[in-house]
């Protein structure tokens, strides 16, 4: 079946610009996650999300960020008023959320700031 | 301290050798733990879970995991070129929220 899936691929900002970052699950996965990672680290969490119920905001950085999954099922992450240590790729990752806990990467969305 | 803590690498092994790669992490309460392998360029791909302690064997692929030492590793018998990667560990803390380490970068030898 279909995985998870990102949009836009790549994404270059100029500084002080909003973003907005897509991700559309696999199907019937209730747990939506995203995370940013960093040029030689691993991903960092940012957000949760079971069903359209946001359940953890916590690792995201400042109150420009935002992610919002209204139907329960496509997710959009913004970044208002982008920064240049916003420059990152982005990841989203879904699982079933029966209890089983294993998440399944999208491609990712690698935003520059310029 | 790190929560989740990984050798950054690079770490060598020659075709057809072991490869372990370890992974620490400092929440006792940690309860659920992952390993993910990650080519350059692409997205994090699940290889294994382990929710309890000892050994879960997957084709080439072992976790183990020792949670009286906060420990989890990963063995990957006869080592091909082509699981030259960086392998992340992941760890389940409280909810759904979760830690990656750094990871491993791994690369076989031909």
């Amino acid at each position: 079946g279909a995985g998870v899936s990102q949009s836009p691929r790549y994404k270059v900002a100029k500084r002080g610009q909003d973003v907005a970052l897509r991700c559309d699950p696999i199907s019937g996965h209730v747990s939506l996650f995203w995370y940013q990672q960093a040029l030689g680290q691993g991903p960092e969490f940012l957000t949760y999300f079971q069903n359209e119920a946001q359940l953890d905001k916590s690792g995201l950085p400042s109150d420009r960020f935002f992610a919002e999954r209204p139907e329960g099922s496509v997710s959009t992450l913004k970044i208002q008023r982008t920064q240049q240590e916003d420059s990152a790729v982005y990841l989203c990752a879904s699982s079933l959320g029966d209890g089983t806990y294993e998440q399944y990467f999208g491609p990712g969305t690698r935003l520059t700031v310029t | 301290q790190k929560e989740v803590e990984q050798n950054s690498g690079p770490l060598s092994v020659p075709e057809g050798a072991i490869a372990s790669l370890n992974c620490t992490y400092s929440d006792r309460g940690s309860q659920s733990f992952f390993w993910y392998r990650q080519y350059s360029g692409k997205s994090p791909e699940l290889i294994m879970s382990i929710y309890s302690n000892g050994d879960k064997e997957d084709g080439r692929f072992t976790a183990q995991l020792n949670k009286a030492s906060q420990y989890v590793s990963l063995l990957i018998r006869d080592s091909q070129p082509s699981d030259s990667a960086t392998y992340l560990c992941a760890v389940k803390r409280y909810g759904q929220n979760f830690v990656f380490g750094p990871g491993t970068r791994l690369s076989v030898l031909p």
